[in-house]
């Protein structure tokens, strides 16, 4: 167990339709990290955020969207669903200092199926 | 840009053998290195890491790597593979001035008894 937990573990939902991912990073974790894993993208990083405040950006689609809270949860908002954002979503954790920003924690992930 | 490139998608090994994944990766400085297993409908846990100093890294699970600068290469290796070991192997590359982790596609172990 990494200590990062995501809700829903699963989750169907149609074309067109919008879901919010949950997040919540190891007790003490300030940067949270969302990966989308498809068979045809493989591991791919989507957005970081510390501390409340979006820190990196990646390969995330206008139609995604994240935030951090002042509790340090954090939530991915995937609207106008397609049949292509059927993926297994990640959420990482790390502490947010210079060096061990990389070694990250990843919750057990979000089975999206969009149909 | 980084990348990472494990050639091997598959490799199957007999229960008690030994284990060599093999990772390249472009970078143009030194990288930080990890190497991650995903066991089925489970999450990524991380074997172990690469950041400086001693270029020969254990890990958990009996995993050890070793950082070859002038190969590119960050190969996992385990000399007596157990059938709890199948699962895919995913090795990542992260720069200093990014905090995102690059990963490679994966090479999917299955161990035979």
């Amino acid at each position: 167990d990494s200590g990062v937990t995501q809700t829903p573990k699963h989750l169907i939902t149609a074309t067109g339709q919008r879901v919010t991912l949950r997040c919540s990073p190891r007790s003490g974790d300030l940067s949270v990290y969302w990966y989308q894993q498809s068979l045809d993208q493989g591991l791919q990083f989507l957005i970081q955020y510390y501390n409340g405040e979006e820190r990196a950006k990646g390969n995330i689609l206008e139609r995604f969207s994240a935030q951090q809270f002042p509790d340090l949860h954090s939530e991915l908002n995937l609207s106008s669903l397609e049949l292509g954002d059927s993926a297994l979503y990640f959420c990482a954790s790390s502490p947010g200092g210079v060096v061990s920003s990389y070694e990250q924690y990843f919750g057990p992930g979000t089975r999206l199926t969009v149909t | 840009a980084q990348s990472v490139t494990q050639p091997d998608i598959h490799i199957t090994v007999s229960e008690g053998a030994s284990l060599e994944l093999r990772c390249n990766y472009s970078y143009g400085a030194t990288p930080y290195l990890f190497w991650y297993v995903q066991s089925p409908g489970q999450g990524l846990q991380l074997l172990l890491k690469y950041f400086s100093g001693d270029t020969l890294v254990q890990g958990i699970k009996g995993f050890e790597a070793e950082f070859k600068r002038s190969q590119s290469s960050f190969n996992l290796r385990k000399p007596s593979v157990h059938w709890s070991d199948a699962a895919e192997y995913f090795c990542a590359v992260a720069t200093y001035n990014t905090d995102k982790l690059i990963f490679g596609t994966g090479t999917r172990l299955q161990v035979f008894p």
